[in-house]
């Protein structure tokens, strides 16, 4: 079946560092999104993207849309201890497919 | 508007034993799915709702059923739950399947004993 590879599986970081993932398949995607999701709680979206190529920013959180459309990136800028988590990215084929499938995130850690 | 709402939060069943996991959401969305979360397996998508009266499996649909009688509500049943249906379960909304920005509810913790 369809998978979505994400990597890092997990992170350890020192608060202010900048943060870097990624989300890749095998398949093509024409929608991509990514969620974060803190303990206890159901995912929030953080960003969505619907064109190759396509670069969106969400504050300090910056998305891409690989070009080969098998991709997609999440960047964190100035990590802050409210960032820890566990990103997830997800993906729509779309052409009468519309699944909407997750990747197994990545848990961010801050050092203190 | 109060969002996607779940219940029960949590849920103890035993072998064999059926229950209804609840589903509503107030924001007139169409598409509507059901997820469950297991440690180090990210997301899987059980079923999905395109719109009122039509559904269709996800990638783990073994041993659920749904239905989408009204946009409101997307029930989830587990007619015979097994140990390894225990997880937590979410139900999310989206707008349209054009438009998959979906909102999640706060999830239902089920265990089977």
């Amino acid at each position: 079946g369809q998978q979505l590879n994400q990597s890092p599986q997990s992170m350890f970081i020192q608060e202010g560092e900048d943060v870097s993932m990624n989300c890749t398949s095998s398949s093509i995607f024409n929608t991509w999104l990514w969620y974060k999701q803190d303990p206890g709680e159901g995912p929030v979206l953080l960003i969505a993207l619907y064109k190759a190529g396509e670069l969106t920013s969400n504050g300090r959180l910056t998305a891409q849309f690989g070009i080969t459309r098998k991709d997609s990136f999440l960047n964190i800028s100035a990590s802050i201890p409210s960032d820890v988590g566990i990103y997830f990215c997800a993906g729509q084929r779309g052409k009468r497919d519309d699944k909407i499938i997750f990747g197994k995130g990545t848990r961010l850690h801050i050092l203190p | 508007n109060a969002g996607v709402t779940q219940t029960p939060k949590f849920q103890v069943l035993k072998t064999g034993q059926s229950m209804t996991l609840q589903c509503a959401q107030d924001m007139n969305h169409e598409y509507m799915s059901w997820y469950r979360q297991d440690p180090g397996m990210g997301l899987r998508l059980i079923h999905y709702s395109v719109g009122a009266g039509i559904t269709d499996q996800g990638e783990v649909p073994n041993g659920y059923n749904v239905s989408r009688s009204t946009t409101e509500d997307f029930p989830l049943r587990l007619l015979s739950a097994a140990p390894s249906q225990t997880s937590v379960y979410f139900c999310a909304s989206s707008y349209s399947a054009g438009r998959p920005e979906q909102y999640f509810g706060p999830g239902t913790r089920l265990t089977v004993t």
